[in-house]
């Protein structure tokens, strides 16, 4: 399996810009979620959607943020308008099962934004 | 609610040596444990997980855990330190349906 996949693996963007992280789950896996990772926050859990629909999104810092799963192999992350302290390592991950505390989960490796 | 807490931002030790994590929960119901390592630029992946079927937990890469419920611990230990164990440890907490990550511990290995 190729893994979770996520693009663009780094993205640099200028503050105001609409910005799209795409996220593509383990084929077969039942639930997604976004996190942000920073030195100053360390990994922060955004959304996270069971059997393509949202859960909890209590971790979405604003209204600037939006997420979507249209379908169970594809979810976006939507930041509009970024700004700079939106700068941070956006990680996608997926569990097999919907709503399995014990199941692992499977990270991509990450979008690096940068917001000038 | 479920938290973490991870003893020690940065960890240093001499390749050879043990290794030792530590990790400490809150949990308002039985908890599932998680340590996950992060290598530079790359996502988090699974070392081992505590489920209730033991309280010692074998993991990848020669790590294990042992999960003291009257301590509410579960620190990360391997005998001896190699040279590519050097990344991030990050500690977890799962209990209802959402997972929660400690601060993580930086591990440097000496030469």
């Amino acid at each position: 399996d190729a893994g979770v996949i996520q693009s663009p693996r780094h993205e640099v963007t200028e503050m105001g810009q609409e910005v799209t992280l795409r996220c593509k789950p383990i084929s077969g896996h039942n639930s997604l979620f976004w996190y942000r990772q920073t030195m100053m926050r360390g990994l922060e859990l955004l959304i996270y959607f069971n059997n393509n629909v949202p859960i909890d999104d209590s971790g979405m810092p604003e209204d600037r943020f939006s997420a979507k799963m249209p379908n169970a192999s594809f979810s976006t992350l939507k930041i509009q308008p970024s700004e700079p302290r939106d700068s941070a390592v956006y990680f996608c991950a997926s569990t097999e099962r919907a709503g399995g505390p014990e199941d692992t989960q499977y990270f991509g490796p990450g979008t690096r934004l940068t917001v000038l | 609610a479920q938290s973490v807490t991870q003893l020690g931002s940065h960890v240093s030790v001499s390749e050879g040596a043990l290794v030792l994590l530590r990790c400490n929960y809150s949990s308002s119901v039985p908890p599932y444990l998680f340590w996950y390592v992060q290598y530079p630029n790359q996502g988090l992946q699974l070392l081992l997980k505590y489920t209730s079927a033991a309280t010692l937990v074998k993991g990848i890469n020669g790590f294990e855990a042992e999960f003291k419920k009257s301590e509410t611990s579960f620190h990360l230990t391997k005998p001896s330190a190699h040279m590519s164990d050097a990344a991030e440890y990050f500690c977890a907490v799962s209990g209802n349906n959402d997972m929660r990550f400690g601060a993580g511990t930086r591990l440097t290995v000496k030469p």
